[in-house]
């Protein structure tokens, strides 16, 4: 177990609805990384957030947005869910990249599916 | 921007046969590399990881990877496996310059006969 949680495990959505997902990440990390894993293939990053702002951001558009709070845990949110945002949601806490090169800790996956 | 090629989709081994699995990255610059597990119904884990020196690499559970600049390539090796190492197995790279960003690539499911 890595120590980086998320919430919930599993969740069906229907197509035009918003959805937010939650991670609180592993002690003493303060960055967190979001992933969209689609079946059948490796994770993408969506963006990354350090000391409450995005930091870097991946091929996805606007509708997918996230936040950070103070206490290092963070969202996910997607609005206008369309059926191929269904898919496995990974978060990855690690170390600031600012402060040399570091190892991302993924947290277990939250399972989205758009009907 | 930077690109992952994992050769094998899906490999099936029996008992105490040797692994090897491909994975070449696209990417001019210096770079982290990283070969990453995910077991049946569990998380994705950190397998190994090179950063800089030594390009021969161990990691856990008797695995090591081999980083060879000139072909881009990061295999990942284990001379003998087990049942339990059916999974699938992920190659990631973050450029240097900017090393938030992981990229990986499809995966490979390996699945070991027991």
């Amino acid at each position: 177990e890595t120590g980086v949680t998320q919430s919930p495990t599993h969740l069906i959505k229907t197509r035009g609805q918003q959805v937010t997902l939650r991670c609180s990440s592993q002690s003493g990390h303060n960055t967190v990384s979001w992933y969209q894993q689609a079946l059948g293939q490796g994770p993408q990053f969506i963006f990354q957030y350090y000391r409450e702002e995005e930091n870097g951001r991946g091929n996805f558009p606007p509708r997918f947005s996230g936040l950070q709070f103070p206490n290092y845990s963070s969202e996910l949110n997607v609005n206008a869910l369309e059926l191929d945002d269904s898919a496995l949601y990974l978060c990855a806490s690690s170390l600031p990249s600012g402060a040399g090169v570091d190892t991302q800790y993924f947290g277990p996956g939250t399972r989205l599916t758009v009907l | 921007a930077q690109s992952v090629s994992q050769h094998n989709h899906h490999v099936i081994l029996s008992e105490a046969a040797s692994l090897e699995l491909g994975c070449n990255y696209s990417y001019g610059g210096t770079v982290n590399l990283f070969w990453y597990v995910q077991y049946p119904g569990q998380h994705l884990q950190l397998l190994l990881k090179y950063f800089s020196g030594d390009p021969l690499v161990k990691g856990i559970k008797g695995f090591e990877a081999e980083f060879i600049k000139s072909k881009f390539s990061f295999n990942l090796r284990k001379p003998s496996v087990q049942w339990s190492d059916t999974a699938e197995y992920f190659c990631a790279v973050t450029p240097r310059s900017n090393d938030y960003k992981l990229s990986f690539g499809a995966g490979t499911t390996v699945t070991v006969r027991a």
